[in-house]
């Protein structure tokens, strides 16, 4: 049964820093990992859906890897700014194509 | 392209209401999932439609939650009656097919508050 684990739950940071956000899976045989990014009291935005064969995509100050072997994501902000404050999810497709969310990261950037 | 579309947006009710979610998914999109997220988790699954007929509903407490699509389209999911830990964000995705190698666009969800 896959399972998926977000570490830090939460995490502040001051203005301009760089920061890493880590998912972790515990079945490596995954189509694709999906991140995402959700505000208080919205839906979810898609911020990247990274291939099982591929290693890393990049969105503006976004990049994320996947190391399907040891079954990890990451998340690499750069630069990050206050408006980057959210929840940010990962999530792989199970057999059906319905997602499995790991719990998220709270994410607060102090200006 | 118009995204997905929910209602309503909050609601508030009593223990042992009934309650009712609808969801519009993208045009085209053959696949509807129902999704139930609670403060501070991640969002799990409840229904997954494929066109009108269930693919997976596992995770659906069937005694008190049901749902259906009948024409393909849009669903609609029903709480009765409902018990305070059913409080929660109900969110509504769609993809093109089954989306193993896609993804899934989500609408901006309906608040339940069960008091």
């Amino acid at each position: 049964k896959q399972e998926v684990t977000q570490i830090p739950a939460a995490l502040s940071v001051p203005e301009g820093e760089n920061l890493v956000l880590n998912c972790s899976f515990t079945d490596s045989a995954i189509y694709n990992l999906q991140w995402f990014r959700q505000d208080p009291g919205k839906g979810l935005t898609s911020l990247l859906l990274i291939q099982s064969s591929q290693r890393e995509q990049t969105s503006g100050r976004l990049n994320a890897s996947l190391d399907k072997s040891s079954g990890r994501s990451t998340l690499y902000i750069a630069a990050s700014q206050p408006g980057d404050s959210a929840t940010y999810l990962c999530a792989v497709p199970g057999n059906t194509g319905k997602l499995i969310f790991g719990q998220g990261t709270t994410l607060q950037v102090k200006p | 392209e118009a995204g997905v579309a929910q209602s309503p947006r909050y609601k508030i009710i009593e223990k042992r209401q009934s309650v009712a979610f609808w969801c519009n998914p993208i045009s085209g999109h053959a696949t509807l999932y129902w999704y139930q997220q609670i403060l501070g988790q991640g969002p799990k699954l409840l229904i997954q439609f494929q066109n009108n007929g269930v693919v997976d509903d596992s995770q659906l407490p069937k005694d008190r939650f049901s749902a259906e699509r009948l024409k393909g389209v849009d669903s609609t999911l029903k709480i009765q009656p409902a018990k305070l830990e059913d409080s929660a964000v109900y969110l509504c995705a769609s993809s093109l097919e089954l989306a193993l190698e896609g993804a899934q666009y989500f609408g901006p969800g309906t608040r339940l508050l069960v008091l």
